[in-house]
This record gives structure tokens, C-alpha cells and sequence, in this order.
């Protein structure tokens, strides 16, 4: 079955610490997303990849940082610079891009819940 | 700039009654419109869009929604609810006229609550 996984599903750091988190897709999109969530404040885009190679900052990029050096893969590292990391964390993949996302609903992955103490 | 709006942070319903999720937005061109739902601990599921045509759309599990443009609203329905509907329900928004940026903005949610 085609879908996109995201892992682990539960991390936990110590704050200070930088912290990687995987998405990894087979359905052959173009584009990828990735969001935060938080209780009462809907989803909020932090980086978005068009194509490989390419990426660009959403409206919550600071503290954060992504690589897309294959298709398949878009990565998410939460740096000590990100002052509140605490939260649920969703990738994204679409055969659109930001520019055309009215056109192509998003395919989420299960998320990775990150805690930091 | 964008907005949507989901104004009620909980809906109550009895199994079997019908179910209304609200949802209103904001653009300056034509708007393209999203209803996902997320169960817990899980990402989100595409349920039905609205790009063009027929006001009233069709989606998964049986919900529909339906388009106004004269109230800006894209109201999630359901004739009969389940248990099982219960779940986090969100409306998103985007358009690619002047002035706007082409992303999809995310309401806040309404969590859905089903009793037997």
C-alpha cells in the first residue's frame, strides 16, 4: 500500500538538543509539507518541497530545518533554537504544490508526538 | 489574507440525529475548500473539496458539505451520525487568486462527540 510513514512515533529529548525526525513516501508526490500542531491552534506549515532539492520556509520555519536530496525523503530537524518544540508533528505529501494545493488534497502521514524536558 | 474559521470547539450529537460541522472563510478571489478529519494519535484524512460546480459536495462516510458563497461558509453535514464520526474535524481553505498565496490555511477544529 501506498502511504507516507513517519518515525518514530514518539520522541523525547532534552532541551538543548537537536532532534531528526523521518518521513519517508511511496506514492510518488512531487510535493511535501511539514506541519505543526498544537491544542486549539489548527495546523501550521513549517517547510514545504516542491521538488528535490528545493525547499522553502513556511510561516513557522524558525528553529527548524529540512533537507529533500531524494523523492522520497523529507526530513525535519528541530534545532535548540526552536524555543517551544513541544508538539505533534505531521508530514505531508501532494501530487500539487503550494501554488496549485486548491487542486490536490494532502496525504498525511500518522505524525511523531515530540516531547522536550 | 485568508482566514477560515470554525467557531464552535465542540459539537455534541446523538447517534442517529443529523450533524452539522461549521465552517466560514475569508479570500479575495475564488476560494477552494477542504474538510479532513483526524482520529487520535493519527494524521489527517482527506474527506471532501470544493473547487467548482455543484454547491453541495459529496465526500467519504457518507458527509457532504455545502458551499454558500453569499455567507462564505462551507458547512460539514451528515443526515445520520455514528459513534465512529467521532473525531477531530478540520476546515482549510485556499485560492489562488490576486492576493492571496496559494497555501492551504487550517481552521482551528471542531472535535465531534457521538453518544450512543
Amino acid at each position: 500500500d501506498g502511504g507516507i510513514t513517519q518515525s518514530p512515533k514518539y520522541l523525547f529529548r532534552k532541551e538543548g538538543q537537536n532532534v531528526t525526525l523521518s518521513c519517508e513516501q511511496n506514492l510518488n508526490h512531487d510535493a511535501m509539507y511539514w506541519y505543526r500542531q498544537d491544542p486549539g491552534q489548527g495546523l501550521r506549515l513549517i517547510y514545504y518541497s516542491q521538488i528535490v532539492n528545493d525547499f522553502q520556509k513556511g510561516d513557522i520555519a524558525e528553529g527548524y530545518s529540512v533537507s529533500r536530496e531524494k523523492k522520497e525523503s523529507f526530513p525535519l530537524t528541530v534545532t535548540s533554537a526552536q524555543k517551544n518544540p513541544t508538539a505533534f508533528y505531521l508530514c505531508a505529501s501532494s501530487t500539487g504544490t503550494p501554488r496549485s494545493s486548491y487542486n490536490s488534497p494532502l496525504h498525511f502521514g500518522n505524525g511523531t508526538r515530540l516531547t522536550v524536558t | 489574507a485568508q482566514s477560515v474559521a470554525q467557531p464552535e470547539d465542540q459539537v455534541n450529537v446523538a447517534e442517529g440525529n443529523p450533524l452539522t460541522v461549521k465552517c466560514t472563510y475569508s479570500v479575495s478571489g475564488n476560494p477552494y475548500l477542504f474538510w479532513y478529519v483526524q482520529y487520535p494519535n493519527r494524521g489527517l484524512q482527506f474527506l471532501l473539496k470544493y473547487i467548482t460546480g455543484d454547491n453541495l459536495v459529496k465526500g467519504s462516510y457518507g458527509f457532504e458539505a455545502e458551499f454558500n458563497k453569499s455567507q462564505t461558509s462551507f458547512h460539514l453535514k451528515k443526515p445520520s451520525a455514528l459513534v465512529s464520526d467521532s473525531a477531530l474535524y478540520f476546515c482549510a481553505v485556499s485560492s489562488h487568486g490576486s492576493g492571496n498565496t496559494g497555501k492551504l490555511i487550517f481552521g482551528q477544529g471542531t472535535t465531534l462527540q457521538v453518544k450512543p
